[in-house]
């Protein structure tokens, strides 16, 4: 099965710029995760969806970030305006079910540069 | 607050020889453990799991992991490494709502 895909691989921007980022899950998972990953760290979660309704964003950075899975498939993440803290990778996961303790499926991540 | 620590930052082992990297934890309730592997440039993937049962967990490429409750740790160990192991793992709890709390990673080196 195809995994999951995320795009663009990487994007370089300044300071003050918006920039979003794009994920597709498995097929069929109705569980999609988005991870800030920074340099030396672990990832960290920032919002989780069940088919296109949020589970959790509490460490979600609303006033800049947003998210979206319309459809309950793919979801979008932006960030305006970007920081220089946010040069991250920024990873997608999906998983057929959450409250089962299932493995979370990882695409490759996008990795941001905030100049 | 539930979290995880990863004690050492890098292990290095020379090809060949056991390894182990270790984890603790800190949990309320019953902990559920994760390992996942993280190559240069790629996204992570999961080696093994601990929900429940065996204290031994056998996962992928040869890994596997010991639970111990008394000392809360699941450290994950390989009887011979391989330089094809060099990388970075991440520990991980995960909650009822299928949140994973990640570690802070070790590098793993395994030199020729």
């Amino acid at each position: 099965e195809a995994g999951v895909a995320q795009s663009p691989r990487y994007k370089i921007i300044e300071k003050r710029q918006s920039v979003a980022f794009w994920c597709n899950p498995i097929s069929g998972h109705a569980t999609l995760y988005w991870y800030q990953q920074i340099l030396g760290q672990g990832p960290k979660l920032l919002i989780q969806f069940q088919n296109n309704g949020v589970v959790d964003d509490s460490q979600l950075p609303k006033d800049r970030f947003s998210a979206e899975r319309l459809k309950g498939v793919d979801s979008t993440l932006k960030i305006q305006p970007a920081k220089l803290e946010d040069s991250a990778v920024y990873l997608c996961a999906s998983s057929s079910d959450a409250g089962a303790y299932n493995e979370q499926f990882f695409g490759p991540g996008t990795r941001l540069t905030v100049l | 607050a539930q979290s995880v620590a990863q004690p050492e930052d890098q292990v290095n082992v020379a090809e060949g020889n056991p390894l182990t990297v270790k984890c603790t934890y800190s949990v309320s309730g019953n902990p559920y453990l994760f390992w996942y592997v993280q190559y240069p440039n790629r996204g992570l993937q999961f080696l093994l799991k601990y929900i429940t049962g065996d204290n031994l967990v056998k996962g992928s490429y040869g890994f596997e992991a010991e639970f111990n409750k008394s000392q809360t740790s699941f450290h994950l160990k390989k009887p011979s490494a391989l330089v094809s192991d060099s990388a970075l793992y991440f520990c991980a709890v995960i909650l009822s709502t299928g949140k994973l709390i990640f570690g802070q990673g070790t590098t793993l080196q395994v030199k020729p």
